[in-house]
């Protein structure tokens, strides 16, 4: 079970918009920066946002993130068929001495 | 480009030591802005954070696998490594290199390898 709780699927038709959230609690997301990562079928993840809410160079302004409190949401508006995918939050967990990383279980993003 | 390739036995058997290489081409290791890690996802499920080492030899690790994992690194061939050991069919994943960037805040993986499948059987 993972430390970060994301929602299993969503789905969403082309051109609309969708939210992924990621819960977590005060050991980690509430007081570490949470990052996105999109992992395309049979790849490697690829950093989507990190800080929160900042973007990677060439990552498109169609991908935006938040944080509020222990909870994180990716959003991803103008939906394409390349956009399914499975999504990952991740951040830093502070609950023991050394600390860890840790990430969510996962959504998938079905392109309706 | 920073390109990362894992290498190592795409077959180990159960209880013994699961050992993988990274390979890091297009910058250096000893870079003071990074540190260089493992993930690792079974198939079919999510990703699990392993550990992370940076050009000093200063490490992190999970606390459900530190008694059976060591990550080094060797500044002068640009590789780190990772051995895990008394390894379980629970071990079978595909195995990826990352890095970890300190140029900016909270734990986020910018470059990662493609990955490589470790399946634990006799």
């Amino acid at each position: 079970q993972s430390v970060l709780t994301q929602p299993p699927s969503v789905s969403a038709a082309p051109g609309q918009k969708v939210t992924i959230s990621c819960s977590g609690s005060s050991s980690n997301i509430g007081n570490n920066y949470v990052s996105w990562y999109q992992q395309l079928p049979g790849t490697a993840p690829k950093l989507l946002i990190y800080e929160n809410n900042k973007r990677p160079s060439g990552i498109p302004d169609r991908f935006s993130g938040s944080k509020s409190g222990t909870s994180a949401t990716l959003g991803i508006t103008g939906l394409q068929t390349g956009d399914e995918a499975d999504y990952y939050c991740g951040t830093w967990d502070s609950s023991l001495s050394a600390g860890q990383g840790v990430f969510g279980g996962g959504t998938k993003l079905t392109v309706l | 480009q920073l390109q990362l390739q894992e290498s190592g036995p795409g077959l180990v058997k159960p209880s013994e030591t699961l050992s993988l290489t990274c390979t890091v081409s297009g910058g250096s290791i000893s870079s003071s802005s990074y540190y260089w890690g493992w993930i690792r996802q079974p198939p079919g499920k999510g990703l699990e954070w392993i550990g992370s080492i940076y050009y000093s030899g200063s490490t992190y690790y999970n606390p459900s696998l530190k008694s059976r994992v060591t990550i080094s690194v060797d500044t002068s061939k640009n590789q780190f490594s990772l051995k895990l050991s008394s390894v379980t069919a629970a071990d079978t994943a595909v195995y990826y290199c990352a890095r970890r960037s300190l140029l900016w805040f909270g734990e986020l993986w910018d470059y990662w390898g493609q990955g490589t499948l470790v399946t634990v059987s006799s």
